[in-house]
């Protein structure tokens, strides 16, 4: 039959107010997690990153928080801007020679003005 | 800031076309990466290096080959390009952390070549 090309979940948020992105990651041996920006047009932008020795770590405008307890890994962008539309992904890794990095699907943001 | 060129913005390839794709970072990273992007699929690991003139498969190398023969370098070759190719495709490089060889770390990509094979 005729594949259908996959559409990103989206997320659509009013200018102004804050964004909450969520990730369900797979790999319970996972220890070191990332987030990351795309813009249309560009690669992908690191944005922050969190080992599983913190549930917690804040950037600028940025939180991330992990629960190993239910494998999730979320996104807080606050005061969201429009700038801040983009794909994000997130990013997970067992530390160690020859680690590679998974990516999640990744999730579009739309912000309103 | 970490800088990773690739050569070119867009392509359009013949089928069966022999398609070179370069990059080039300037941070003197030990780590290089190949990903291609695909709408609903995200990154694929196509090939990695972790030295120059070393190489490892990723997740998806069937129908491509790597070089490096110096370190900010690393192009990905399609040896007879096809039409399930055209795709976006991302290079990235990291440096190791002390982890050990090809540490993935933070990568750092590259804007990205959009290759279109006809």
């Amino acid at each position: 039959g005729e594949s259908v090309g996959l559409h990103l979940p989206t997320l659509s948020v009013q200018e102004g107010d804050n964004s909450i992105i969520n990730c369900a990651y797979s790999n319970s041996a996972s220890d070191y997690f990332i987030w990351y920006k795309q813009e249309s047009g560009k690669g992908p932008q690191f944005i922050i990153d969190i080992r599983s020795n913190m549930d917690k770590r804040q950037g600028q405008r940025v939180t991330v928080l992990l629960n190993k307890t239910v494998k999730h890994l979320s996104l807080q962008i606050a005061a969201t801007q429009p700038g801040d539309s983009a794909v994000y992904f997130c990013a997970e890794t067992r530390t160690g020679a020859n680690s590679k990095l998974t990516f999640g699907k990744g999730i579009t943001l739309s912000v309103r003005p | 800031d970490v800088k990773v060129t690739q050569s070119s913005r867009y392509l359009v390839k013949r089928t069966g076309e022999k398609v070179f794709l370069e990059c080039v970072q300037d941070m003197d990273h030990e780590n290089m990466f190949w990903y291609r992007q695909d709408p609903g699929l995200g990154l694929r690991l196509i090939y990695f290096s972790y030295d120059v003139k070393m190489k490892e498969k990723g997740d998806i190398p069937e129908g491509y080959s790597v070089s490096r023969e110096k370190k900010e370098r690393f192009s990905l070759i399609l040896e007879s390009a096809s039409t399930n190719q055209t795709s976006m495709y991302l290079c990235a490089s990291s440096f190791v952390l002390g982890g050990g060889p090809a540490t993935n770390e933070k990568l750092f990509f590259g804007s990205g070549t959009q290759l279109s094979v006809l």
